[in-house]
């Protein structure tokens, strides 16, 4: 089945510092999806990405679909506290009988020291 | 965005038991689907909720186990049956919805389950 790798699997770092997550997929997947989970919260989702090539903001956050579509991105600058939580990226496949399934990564666990 | 609730938010239940989690979509949504997300772990998709007609499985997951219905557009249930320790987890349906004219897809807040 499809598999998603995401790094790093933690990141420590200082307020006001970028970060740069991504995720590598075996297989093609025809949307994106980036959430950050909360303790004892449901995934939110940040960014969607639809197109090969594609990068989107969101405030803070930039995410790009990749060319070959088996990977993404997700960068945030100027880190502040309450960028602390559970990243993921999620791959969704688009036709047949796996239509809206999300595959997940792994997540990567950011800690921001004030 | 859609406005997705869970109950309960949280349970402790005794092996053998069985819990029904619903969750209720403030609007009629097509796509509906159920998660688990064991401790420290990432979400892996159980089913989809179709409405009218069963829930499709996922690799793993069976119909005897993990019993779905789905009675209206903006409803669902999850029965997690005949449970033991290793049903400890989070329980989490999500929602695929419109947004800036693609499908994409929204989640509940989850339930969490202990099972001692």
């Amino acid at each position: 089945g499809q598999q998603l790798n995401q790094s790093p699997q933690s990141m420590f770092i200082q307020e006001g510092e970028d970060v740069s997550m991504n995720c590598t997929s075996s297989s093609i997947f025809n949307t994106w999806l980036w959430y950050k989970q909360d303790p004892g919260e449901g995934p939110v989702l940040l960014i969607a990405l639809y197109k090969a090539g594609e990068l989107t903001s969101n405030g803070r956050l930039t995410a790009q679909f990749g060319i070959t579509r088996k990977d993404s991105f997700l960068n945030i600058s100027a880190s502040i506290p309450s960028d602390v939580g559970i990243y993921f990226c999620a791959g969704q496949d688009a036709g047949g009988t796996s239509y809206g399934k999300l595959t997940f990564g792994q997540g990567t666990i950011l800690t921001v020291h004030p | 965005s859609a406005v997705i609730s869970q109950k309960p938010s949280r349970d402790i239940c005794q092996r053998g038991t069985s819990l029904t989690i619903q969750c209720q979509v403030d609007s009629q949504v097509t796509m509906m689907f159920w998660y688990r997300q064991q401790p420290g772990q990432s979400l892996t998709l159980i089913a989809t909720a179709n409405q009218g007609s069963e829930a499709t499985y996922e690799s793993g997951f069976v119909i005897d186990k993990f019993p779905i219905s789905r009675p209206n557009l903006t409803f669902s249930t999850l029965t997690v049956s005949n449970m033991s320790p290793e049903d400890s987890s989070i329980y989490l349906c999500s929602v695929e919805r419109l947004a800036g004219g693609q499908e994409t897809q929204y989640f509940g807040p989850g339930t969490r389950l202990l099972v001692l």
